[in-house]
């Protein structure tokens, strides 16, 4: 099974400011054939299910405003949220949907400072 | 509009067993991968399984946690997936959700949308 590191655990930013939430998995979720990687990062506020804002590690979804952003350098990925707002005060996870099980990592809580 | 809704969710004695619906609106549901994913309260997020769709044979996966327990199906006629759970145990307690995975243009699956979600308490 693929392991999803993701750190930290929970970070305080002030408004607008950047945050930045990593996610490591234990194996590449790099698909030769489509030359994408598999992760997806999802944003949850309480009592909701999640959102996802990033697929293919990168590719923001309709909808998503362009201070979130992902990215990644060899197997570490990250989500960046450039200017932070109060509506953005949620829980991030990763997701990795290379392969079975597909796994998450154990969530970044993001408050305000 | 993209809609998932599930259902079937109640209070359920351990060794119990429960049928949980996800019916699907507003896509072509024969072609998504249906998945489902369960979240205890305060926890993190625990993939449960998957049903691919009929081009793909309607393969299913399931986590480790719950193989042999818990069986995915799909009844493409009714826009529904479901999940049958046996062998219930208190660990089991979660809000379940059910989740789409469509298919590129290349044949390649992307997760997007979620269900609200459906409490399952496993109690005596």
């Amino acid at each position: 099974d693929i392991v999803m590191t993701q750190s930290p655990d929970s970070l305080a930013v002030s408004l607008g400011e950047r945050a930045t939430i990593n996610c490591k998995p234990s194996q590449s979720v790099l698909n030769s054939s489509n030359n994408k990687n598999h992760l997806a990062w999802y944003q949850q506020k309480p009592g909701q299910p999640p959102k996802l804002v990033i697929h293919w590690a990168s590719t923001r979804e309709s909808g998503v405003p362009d201070r979130f952003s992902g990215s990644w350098s060899g197997t570490d990925f990250t989500l960046t949220i450039s200017s932070l707002q109060a509506e953005d005060v949620a829980v991030y996870y990763c997701q990795q949907y290379y392969s079975s099980p597909l796994t998450f990592g154990g969530g970044t809580k993001v408050e305000i400072k | 509009e993209v809609q998932l809704v599930e259902s079937g969710g109640g209070l359920v004695q351990p060794g119990g067993s429960l049928k949980l619906s996800c019916t699907a609106s507003g896509f072509t549901f024969s072609g998504s991968a249906m998945h489902w994913v369960r979240q205890a309260s305060g926890k993190g997020l625990e993939w449960i399984g998957r049903i691919k769709n009929k081009p793909n044979s309607y393969a299913t996966a399931y986590a480790a946690s719950v193989e042999g327990r818990f069986t995915i199906s799909r009844d493409d006629s009714k826009n529904t997936a479901y999940l049958q759970m046996k062998s219930l145990k208190t660990e089991d307690t979660a809000v379940y959700y059910c989740t789409r995975h469509y298919y590129d243009s290349s044949g390649y699956p992307i997760p997007d949308y979620w269900g609200q979600g459906t409490l399952v308490t496993v109690s005596s």
